[in-house]
This record gives C-alpha cells, structure tokens and sequence, in this order.
C-alpha cells in the first residue's frame, strides 16, 4: 500500500513565524503536490514537484515556498505564517498522470 | 483559466434513495478523476474516465464523462450511511497538465 505520512495532524503557530510541513511518501513517485482545503473551496493547488529539486508554482503559491531534495520527501514552507494561512493543508503524491494518494492533512492554526 | 465547479454544494441524502452529483469545466478535459473524502479523513481516489461518453461503474456508484469531455458525473443508487462525506471530481485540461480540483459535493445521509 503507498503510504503518505505528514509530520504533523495539527499545529499551532504564531503570526510571523517560520512553519515547515514535511511529507513523505514511500513509493517512489516522481510527483508530489502540497493543496491547501478550505470550507466551500475544494482543494486548491499550492506548489508541485515533477522530480527532485524541481518545483512548479500551483493556483496560490503567495505567501509559500517548497523544497525536494530527496525524491520521497517534500516540505512546504510559510516564511512569515499569517492568519489567513489558518487551513487544512494536505499533500499528495502520484506517478505519471495516474491517481494521486494524499497524506492525512495537517491543520495548521496562525493565531 | 480551468475551473471545475460542481453542484450542489450539499446534499442530504434519505437512506435508500439515489442522488447525483454533477461537475462541469469551463474547457474540454483531457481526462476527469473522483475522490471521496471521508468526516475528517483525506481524499481517496475512485475513478479516472478518459473517453468521450465513458460510463463506469463501482457497485452502487456510476461514473459518466460527457461526449464534449466538459462534464461528469456520479450517480449513487440506494445511498447508505457508509457514502457519507466530500465527493470531489478533478479534471485535467491536457494529458501532463495539473488536476483542478472542484469544491466537492458534501453528501449527508439520513436514516
């Protein structure tokens, strides 16, 4: 079974700090994608990872950074975490254009 | 851009009887993916269609992609509680391009 693990279900932070989400997948896909969910909006794409040490700007990248280093583990970064970066926010990863698997989310509080 | 949107939002649902959920893009899909997201769980997938016209079916649930490719669906026969949760559709405009989410239809059953 591809497994996707999260660092983190939850988390609290503060407005202005730096925020690391990892995640990790044990299949070896090539794909990789952090969304952010929101009630009302679905998912919406932040970055994705075609391969190792490449990364693509999704629909809403403001405010966010990503790095893959190792093909199996990519992290998302808040540089500065805002209120309004208060989410669910789930990663996922796939092969070619098949099915992605997702993570269990974490949900992240900027108070 | 590609937008997904799918309707309704919600959907209560009596034990037993069908429902249907419908999504709709505002450009011609290469292919169409459907996840359900369980209460507090992540998005599993369920089915990709491809072909103009496709029907698939998954026990109870049966998948449709339009002849245009600019809409699916998903029909559910005598709802359980078990399909309770988020039904996201997410469709692809090109073969290698992103999946775009849509906001999901939240489906509630009732005994």
């Amino acid at each position: 079974d591809v497994k996707v693990t999260q660092s983190s279900r939850y988390l609290v932070k503060r407005t202005g700090e730096k925020v690391f989400l990892e995640c990790v997948q044990d299949m070896d896909h090539e794909n990789m994608f952090w969304y952010r969910q929101d009630p009302g909006l679905g998912l919406r794409l932040i970055y994705f990872s075609y391969d190792v040490k490449m990364k693509e700007k999704g629909d809403i990248p403001e405010g966010y950074s990503v790095s893959r280093e190792k093909k199996e583990r990519f992290s998302l970064i808040l540089e500065s975490a805002s209120t309004n970066q208060t989410s669910m926010y789930l990663c996922a990863s796939s092969t070619g254009v098949l099915q992605q698997y997702f993570g269990p989310g974490t949900r992240l509080t900027v108070t | 851009g590609q937008q997904v949107m799918q309707i309704p939002q919600y959907q209560h649902v009596q034990e037993g009887e069908d429902f249907t959920t419908y999504c709709n893009s505002s450009t011609t899909l290469s292919n169409i993916q459907w996840y359900k997201q369980r209460p507090g769980g992540h998005p599993v997938f369920l089915i990709q269609l491809v072909k103009s016209g496709e029907v698939k079916k998954q026990k109870r649930l049966t998948f449709q992609f339009g002849e245009a490719k600019k809409n699916s669906s998903l029909h559910i026969t005598a709802t359980q509680t078990t399909d309770v949760g988020t039904y996201f559709c997410a469709g692809r405009a090109d073969s290698w391009g992103k999946l775009q989410f849509g906001a999901g239809t939240q489906v509630v059953v009732t005994p």
